[in-house]
């Protein structure tokens, strides 16, 4: 089943606006990560939060993460049109090996109209 | 420093072919991962692989799928008789020995099978 569920599926909104996206998960995790990938590229690492960490900041971007509803949430504040792209959550799964394959969910497409 | 590397970055097979693809991984990263995204879907994690082992390919359908990762060398993931549905892009990471975190992904490979 999928772990990552991310919400929207997809937003648009105007540049210098703020973008929230969610993220949904099934699984007990070591940590949750955020990825960004353009139209027919690969993905770009954004962001890492630990199970132990509630809040991350890194530029624009700020990531929560509530490991009681199994949820984090990504915030890109000022958006630009470069912002447009696919945004995805993936979660490393706590299950007690080494480094494992990351669960990605389906994605949130964000456009961001000039 | 050289990002993840694959190739080819398109490639084109006829059913019944087979297809290979490769990837060499960041400089001093032992571990790579192969994933597959299917058109507007997340990826799904393959195999994970380091030196000369697979460490968990439980993401590998049980036919025609393989993968390895030589001790010299790029890791191979090999489609034997591919079919439609193999039609997708292919992407790998790497991370670095014993690091539990960020995977760095290369710009994928997208396979067609006419």
């Amino acid at each position: 089943s999928q772990q990552g569920e991310e919400d929207p599926q997809a937003l648009s909104i105007q540049e210098g606006e703020n973008a929230t996206m969610n993220c949904s998960y099934k699984t007990s995790i070591n940590n949750l990560q955020w990825y960004r990938q353009n139209s027919g590229r690969g993905l770009v690492h954004l962001i890492l939060i630990r199970s132990n960490e509630r809040e991350k900041h890194s530029g624009r971007l700020r990531v929560t993460l509530d490991t009681s509803k199994k949820s984090s949430s990504l915030l890109i504040t000022a958006s630009r049109a470069a912002d447009t792209a696919s945004y995805f959550c993936a979660t490393d799964p706590d299950s007690g090996g080494g480094a494992d394959g990351l669960t990605f969910g389906k994605g949130t497409h964000l456009i961001i109209q000039p | 420093n050289a990002g993840v590397m694959q190739n080819p970055r398109h490639l084109v097979r006829r059913r019944g072919q087979e297809a290979r693809l490769r990837c060499s991984p960041m400089k001093g990263h032992s571990h790579v991962y192969w994933y597959r995204q299917l058109p507007e879907e997340g990826l799904k994690f393959m195999v994970y692989l380091q030196k000369e082992n697979i460490i968990d390919e439980s993401g590998m359908p049980k036919e025609r799928f393989s993968a390895e990762f030589p001790k010299e060398g790029p890791s191979i993931l090999r489609i034997q008789q591919v079919v439609r549905g193999d039609s997708a892009a292919y992407f790998c990471a790497s991370s670095p020995k014993g690091y539990f975190g960020e995977q760095f992904f290369g710009p994928g490979t997208r396979l067609t099978v006419l």
